[in-house]
């Protein structure tokens, strides 16, 4: 099994631009998870999905943040436009909730907003 | 805000040393899961101790969970180099939803 797959792993733009992060999970785990990790805020969850539905975007900061899972095999996360706060580590992670919610993590997207 | 608040912030020890943190959270749980980071790396999991048990082994770990003081610990018996990470517990907050709630984590340097 190739684990959580995410892209890019690095990602340097300038502030206004959009950024999409992309992930695919494990085959089978149907609930997915998005993080960022800051040295200041640790790690924060932006939203999960179970089964492909949104089903918390509490953490989402901002409406210039949105994500989507239109399959149970990808989803990505937006940021439109982006701001230099937005530097983070953003973690893609899969779970299969019958398994005690075990997460999976991606190796994660390091975003760099100039 | 985080549930789990570790403890220590950081930890230094000589390899060959034991390692404990701590872990403590607010609400009830169903299960309570630590994970590691290495540098640059995504979380991986360890170990996961449900409510109703008081300690788990998996090789050189041993968790404790005390639910009547909302706490765990960890602790890495006979450390070595390639220990060095950051630890995290992560609780579920009873729901079964999926969601975790992780805290700031412990980092670890274990010298050689």
């Amino acid at each position: 099994d190739a684990g959580v797959i995410q892209s890019p792993r690095h990602e340097v733009t300038e502030m206004g631009q959009e950024v999409t992060l992309r992930c695919k999970p494990i085959s089978g785990h149907n609930s997915l998870f998005w993080y960022r990790q800051t040295m200041m805020r640790g790690l924060e969850l932006l939203i999960y999905f179970n089964n492909n539905v949104p089903i918390d975007d509490s953490g989402m900061p901002e409406d210039r943040f949105s994500a989507k899972m239109p399959n149970a095999s990808f989803s990505t996360l937006k940021i439109q436009p982006s701001e230099p706060r937005d530097s983070a580590v953003y973690f893609c992670a899969s779970s299969y909730r019958v398994n005690y919610n075990e997460q999976f993590f991606g190796p994660g997207t390091r975003l760099t907003v100039l | 805000s985080q549930q789990g608040e570790e403890d220590p912030q950081a930890l230094s020890i000589q390899e060959g040393e034991n390692a404990t943190m701590n872990c403590s959270y607010k609400t009830s749980i169903n299960n309570l899961q630590w994970y590691r980071q290495n540098s640059g790396r995504g979380l991986v999991h360890l170990i996961l101790i449900r409510s109703n048990e008081r300690e788990k082994h998996s090789g050189r770990l041993r968790v404790t969970l005390d639910t009547s003081k909302k706490s765990s610990s960890l602790l890495i018996t006979a450390s070595r180099a390639a220990d060095t990470a950051s630890y995290f517990c992560a609780t579920d907050g009873s729901s079964n939803t999926g969601k975790l709630i992780f805290g700031q984590g412990t980092t670890l340097q274990v010298k050689p």
